[in-house]
């Protein structure tokens, strides 16, 4: 079946440094893939997404590029802020339902003063 | 405009017991799905409703079900609680058409079974 791969974390970083969280899945066909977030004390919200091979899907800083070559959808940020303290859960859309996603386990970020 | 609502917040059952949860979705939004969200499994998928017909279902046991009414308020149920069914359930819900996945989710019933 589907599945998301997502490095484990946590990771903590300094603020300013360069943020890279990997992301790799196993699908049939060419899902949709997301970046979600989870900020402290709020439900999960959209970061970003791409829908076909060689999409950058970007926001807030955040840019992440649906590889169809390696499988893989790595979320990057050239210079995190402490607010971007929160637990990143990569995603792809299950093509058996249009609204079934499949998820990584998430990975908590840190980022400190 | 108001976000997805989850009720209750928190709510602590006893082994055996059953649980009833409610969602309710972004005003025009017809499609509604749950996951459920866990330490050790994450977060998975257990079922979408749309139009008051269920459309998509995970791989939980059928002591897990759910239905949505015509307003596109949903309600999920869990029968015969088990220790395991400890989690933080969240309700999402969506528009249809050209932004697939691009869900709204609450911000979680927290169910512990003692």
């Amino acid at each position: 079946g589907n599945s998301v791969t997502q490095m484990e974390g946590p990771v903590t970083l300094s603020e300013e440094a360069f943020l890279t969280i990997n992301c790799t899945y196993t699908a049939t066909g060419y899902p949709s893939l997301f970046w979600y977030v989870q900020y402290p004390g709020e439900g999960l919200q959209l970061l970003l997404k791409a829908t076909k091979a060689d999409d950058k899907g970007s926001n807030k800083g955040f840019e992440a590029t649906y590889r169809k070559e390696t499988t893989s959808f790595h979320l990057e940020k050239g210079s995190v802020q402490v607010s971007d303290s929160a637990v990143y859960f990569c995603a792809l859309s299950d093509l058996g339902g249009a609204q079934k996603l499949v998820f990584g386990q998430g990975t908590r970020l840190t980022i400190n003063p | 405009k108001a976000g997805v609502t989850q009720t209750p917040r928190y709510l602590i059952k006893t082994r055996g017991q059953q649980v009833t949860l409610s969602c309710s979705p972004i005003s025009g939004h017809r499609s509604v799905s749950w996951y459920q969200q866990t330490p050790g499994q994450g977060l998975q998928f257990l079922f979408e409703y749309f139009s008051e017909t269920q459309r998509n279902k995970g791989n939980f046991p059928g002591r897990f079900s759910g239905r949505q009414f015509s307003n596109s308020r949903s309600e999920m149920n869990v029968s015969t609680l088990e220790l395991g069914d400890s989690a933080l359930y969240l309700c999402a819900s969506s528009s249809v058409g050209r932004n697939t996945g691009e869900l709204f989710f609450g911000e979680g019933s927290r169910l512990t079974v003692l």
